[in-house]
């Protein structure tokens, strides 16, 4: 298995919603990032797990809660969104020294905040 | 910190031209390069890479040298293909410092 899969792929929440986002992993890789890419824009690095612990936030507000239950999954939480928070949110993963593979990413989750 | 300055877009060829995409990157050291290209309503897909100076990536076609008295990795594929059409970004590093990506699109 050499994919990353994200679930859902569009999501549309209002600004009180509660929702997940989901990636899961079975290539063994022990990073795990999560990436926002606004549409003609690079992806934006938003937090990395090493050995499914938080090693970097890129200064996230907390409306966006990262969780690494296992070292296959990654979660998401996303709460009080605001609209300029839609975006393509894109998962990746990579082995610790990424010089060996590079990442792999899922397709994403198109979120759109009303 | 490192950075990555990719050719500006959009580019537009026509079926079987060459492709030239230029990057360069400024960074401490000798980071390894990436080139990764997004296929409309898809994530990333890693296209090819390069660990050290001199090394010579390739996959699909395509190729990048990477030349450390450059600074460059620059994207080149002899004879391009309508399904080549997508964006095309230069990352350096091993937190992946992206370019800011070159949409290319081929026409028949």
């Amino acid at each position: 298995d050499t994919e990353v899969t994200q679930t859902p792929k569009h999501l549309v929440m209002g600004m009180t919603n509660k929702k997940s986002l989901k990636c899961e992993q079975h290539m063994g890789h022990r990073a795990m990032y999560w990436y926002k890419q606004k549409a003609k824009k690079p992806p934006e690095l938003m937090f990395v797990y090493s050995y499914e612990k938080l090693s970097i936030n890129e200064s996230v507000p907390s409306r966006f809660s990262p969780e690494c239950p296992n070292s296959s999954l990654l979660n998401l939480h996303l709460h009080a969104l605001q609209p300029e928070d839609s975006a393509l949110y894109l998962c990746a993963s990579s082995q610790i020294d990424n010089r060996v593979g590079g990442y792999t990413f899922g397709s994403g989750t198109r979120l759109t905040v009303v | 910190g490192n950075s990555v300055t990719q050719m500006e877009g959009p580019v537009t060829l026509s079926e079987e031209a060459f492709l030239t995409i230029n990057c360069t990157y400024t960074a401490t050291g000798y980071p390894s390069l990436f080139w990764y290209v997004q296929y409309p309503g898809e994530g990333l897909q890693l296209l090819l890479k390069a660990t050290k100076a001199d090394d010579k990536g390739s996959n699909k076609g395509f190729e990048a040298t990477y030349r450390k008295e450059t600074t460059s990795f620059h994207l080149e594929k002899g004879s391009v293909q309508v399904s080549d059409s997508a964006v095309y970004f230069c990352a350096s590093g091993s937190r992946l410092t992206f370019g800011e990506g070159t949409q290319l699109t081929v026409n028949p």
